[in-house]
């Protein structure tokens, strides 16, 4: 079954640091872009980061530019996302999401395969 | 960086009517504009891309024409299972961005 399967989510305090992971099955996960997205509660979807199928190119929204860390495994077929200096509104839903498309950022760059996601409550 | 406006914010329809979900960009996204769904508790499934292109398993009641600025998503005879929320999201230029969705309920 093709499917992809976030964890590592938790409460964690203002300025802590989390790491999400996502489990890919089912596909060829190295050949594959690969990119997060995240929906604070009852709010709408935003965009986090995208990762190229060798990890050699990454891109960042600036509301997580230099705090968050995009990296892949591909011999464990698993994505991350590394969260330093976290804030109240990085609280969300974190999706891992596979690249639908073909061509070099942003083109191609919908997303579908999606994960259940895992939440990520930051709060003191 | 590109906003994303989708109109209406709710719309309430009856199982059996079409609804018509409008996804506007402040400036031209070509035909990079792709279309999701989303259930409560559940991941967005993509229904659209390439403005028009069903992605795979998507019933033909689903349909998305447009180009440009102006994007339209279409539901011809909604099924109970197409209550949910709408999501439009454009890959023409970075940053990635999503529209705030447009909620179809059950009137």
């Amino acid at each position: 079954e093709v499917q992809l399967l976030e964890s590592g989510g938790g409460l964690v305090q203002p300025g802590g640091s989390l790491t999400l992971s996502c489990a890919a099955s089912g596909f060829t996960f190295s050949s594959n872009p690969m990119s997060w997205v995240r929906q604070s509660p009852g709010k709408g979807l935003e965009w986090i980061s995208v990762i190229s199928s060798n990890g050699g190119t990454t891109y960042y929204a600036d509301s997580v530019k230099g705090r968050f860390t995009i990296s892949r495994v591909n011999s464990k077929n698993t994505l991350y996302l590394q969260m330093n200096s976290l804030r109240a509104e990085d609280t969300a839903v974190y999706y891992c999401a596979k690249k639908g498309g073909s061509g070099f950022y942003p083109n191609g760059w919908y997303f579908d395969l999606w994960g259940r996601g895992t939440l990520v409550t930051v709060s003191s | 960086e590109i906003v994303l406006t989708q109109s209406p914010g709710t719309l309430s329809l009856s199982p059996g009517e079409g609804a018509t979900l409008s996804c506007r960009a402040s400036q031209s996204v070509s035909s990079n504009l792709a279309w999701y769904q989303q259930k409560p508790g559940q991941a967005p499934r993509l229904l659209i891309y390439g403005a028009s292109n069903r992605a795979t398993g998507i019933p033909d009641r689903f349909s998305g024409s447009g180009s440009g600025t102006d994007f339209t998503l279409t539901i011809s005879r909604l099924e109970p299972e197409d209550f949910a929320v709408y999501y439009c999201q454009e890959y023409g230029s970075s940053p990635l961005i999503f529209g705030g969705g447009t909620t179809v309920e059950i009137k």
